[in-house]
C-alpha cells in the first residue's frame, strides 16, 4: 500500500469547517483513500472513501485532486466530539490485499 | 447491528499466564483482522483471515501468539505465555470482502496488562 504524509495535530474551534490533509503521492491507480478516526480509548471509526472522485456523507466530505496525489478530508462544523486522531490510507481494493495499514494520523483537537 | 464484540473489554494477568481474547465480527462478514495498540508502536495489523482462513499472520510478533477461526462467527487470539511487552489494546475488526469497497469495522478493543 502507498505510504501517506499527514500533519501530526491540527486544531479547529468549534463550528468552523475542519480541513486535514493527505499527501500519497505514490497512490496507484487501483488504491482508494481511505479516511478513519480514533476517538480516545475507542476502536478505529470508518467515515469515508473514495478512489478519485469527490465524496460525501453525513459525516463528512472527501477532496481527491487531479491528479490523485493528495486528498482532504472535510468535517463541514466541526464540533468537540470530533476531536480525535486522524487517519488517512491508501489501500488496493479486492484480492487479498484487503488489510488497512495505519500511520501515525492527525491529531485533531477541536476547542470552544 | 451489533457491531463487532470483543471479550473480555479489561484484562489485567501475571507474566506467564496464557491470555485468550474473543471476536465475534459482524454476522454476514467475511473478513477478520486482529490488530494492537501500543503508544510506541501505533496500530499494528497482526493477521487477517478471510473465510476463515488465515491469509497474511507476518504480523504475529512470535510464536507466543496464535489466532484461530474455527468459524464464520469467531475468532481468538492466544498468548502463551505472556509477559509484560505484550501489554497493549488488542482491536478486531471485520469487514465483507467484495471486488470494490470494503469497509472495515473495529470493535471496542480488550485492553491487556500483563505485570
Amino acid at each position: 500500500d502507498a505510504k501517506t504524509t499527514q500533519p501530526p495535530s491540527m486544531d479547529c474551534a468549534e463550528g468552523r469547517a475542519a480541513n486535514l490533509p493527505c499527501n500519497h503521492s505514490t497512490i496507484s491507480g487501483n488504491e482508494y483513500v481511505y479516511w478513519y478516526r480514533q476517538i480516545h480509548s475507542q476502536g478505529p471509526q470508518y467515515i469515508i472513501h473514495g478512489l478519485k472522485n469527490n465524496e460525501t456523507n453525513e459525516m463528512a466530505s472527501l477532496i481527491i485532486t487531479e491528479d490523485r496525489k493528495s486528498s482532504t478530508l472535510i468535517l463541514p462544523h466541526a464540533t468537540l466530539r470530533d476531536t480525535a486522531v486522524y487517519y488517512c490510507i491508501v489501500r488496493v481494493e479486492g484480492g487479498t490485499a484487503s488489510k488497512l495499514t495505519f500511520g501515525t494520523g492527525t491529531r485533531l483537537q477541536v476547542t470552544l | 447491528d451489533a457491531g463487532v464484540i470483543q471479550s473480555p473489554r479489561h484484562e489485567v494477568t501475571e507474566m506467564g499466564q496464557e491470555v485468550t481474547l474473543r471476536c465475534k465480527p459482524i454476522s454476514g462478514h467475511n473478513s477478520l483482522f486482529w490488530y494492537r495498540q501500543t503508544m510506541m508502536r501505533g496500530l499494528e495489523l497482526l493477521i487477517y483471515f478471510n473465510n476463515n482462513v488465515p491469509i497474511d499472520d507476518s504480523g504475529m510478533p512470535e510464536d507466543r501468539f496464535s489466532a484461530k477461526m474455527p468459524n464464520a462467527s469467531f475468532s481468538t487470539l492466544k498468548i502463551q505465555p505472556s509477559e509484560p511487552r505484550d501489554s497493549a489494546v488488542y482491536f478486531c475488526a471485520s469487514s465483507l470482502r467484495r471486488r470494490a469497497g470494503n469497509t472495515i469495522y473495529f470493535g471496542e478493543g480488550s485492553w491487556l496488562t500483563v505485570v
